[in-house]
């Protein structure tokens, strides 16, 4: 079965800090990612998206993602945090096939905690 | 323009009862995703739904459940003589498109949150 693994549970950073959230999947066919956030007692939010070209994607708020085809790998940065970006982050994979592209698989959470 | 409505953002029910969990889509939107979040886990995609139209429930359980998305009104996820195990957070989703997805006006709401005691 297709699968998204987010290797850390939590990561805490102080503030101003760089910061790098992992993702994986599990297959290397054609894929879409996507990175989404979600703060207190709020719905996901699409922070960016990969579905083609450049395997550097810029998304909301600072952040950006590479896509790496050969480590499979779609892992999150920001050069610097603030504290509001204190909150859940979700990898998330559309695998192109089947006609079944409008369904998501996600990871299980990065709790990022931004501290002064 | 309003989200993604759904509520009640939190619902307790005991073992054996009936719970109703409403999504409103967002104004436009002819496409509603329901997603599961268990606790420690990331969200499971559970069902799609188009007005009157069930396109894709491989990912609800066999029994108990249910989901509906009439001509008029909210799309409905119903759960049946609940259980402990259904305890966690369900998310609807919306989208103008059925590529859901890949669109870029897919969007979640804030989801409700079921406890069964």
């Amino acid at each position: 079965a297709q699968s998204v693994t987010q290797l850390d549970s939590q990561v805490p950073v102080f503030e101003e800090a760089p910061v790098e959230l992992r993702c994986n999947y599990s297959s290397s066919v054609s894929v879409y990612l996507f990175w989404y956030v979600q703060y207190p007692n709020q719905g996901l939010q699409l922070l960016l998206k990969y579905l083609s070209g450049s395997t550097l994607v810029k998304g909301i708020n600072g952040f950006e993602a590479e896509f790496n085809k050969s480590q499979t790998s779609f892992h999150l940065r920001k050069p610097s945090v603030h504290i509001s970006d204190t909150a859940e982050y979700f990898c998330a994979v559309s695998w192109n096939s089947g006609g079944s592209n409008y369904k998501l698989t996600f990871g299980k959470g990065t709790l990022l905690t931004v501290n002064p | 323009n309003a989200g993604v409505m759904q509520n009640p953002r939190h619902l307790v029910r005991r073992r054996g009862q009936e719970a109703r969990l409403r999504c409103s889509p967002m104004k436009g939107h002819s496409h509603v995703y329901w997603y599961r979040q268990l606790p420690e886990e990331g969200l499971k995609f559970m069902v799609y739904l188009q007005k009157e139209n069930i396109i894709d429930e491989s990912g609800m359980p066999k029994e108990r459940f249910s989901a509906e998305f009439p001509k008029e009104g909210p799309s409905i996820l119903r759960i049946q003589q609940v259980v402990r195990g259904d305890s966690a957070a369900y998310f609807c989703a919306s989208s103008p498109q059925g590529n859901g997805a890949t669109n870029e006006k897919l969007f979640f709401g804030s989801g409700t949150q079921l406890s069964v005691l």
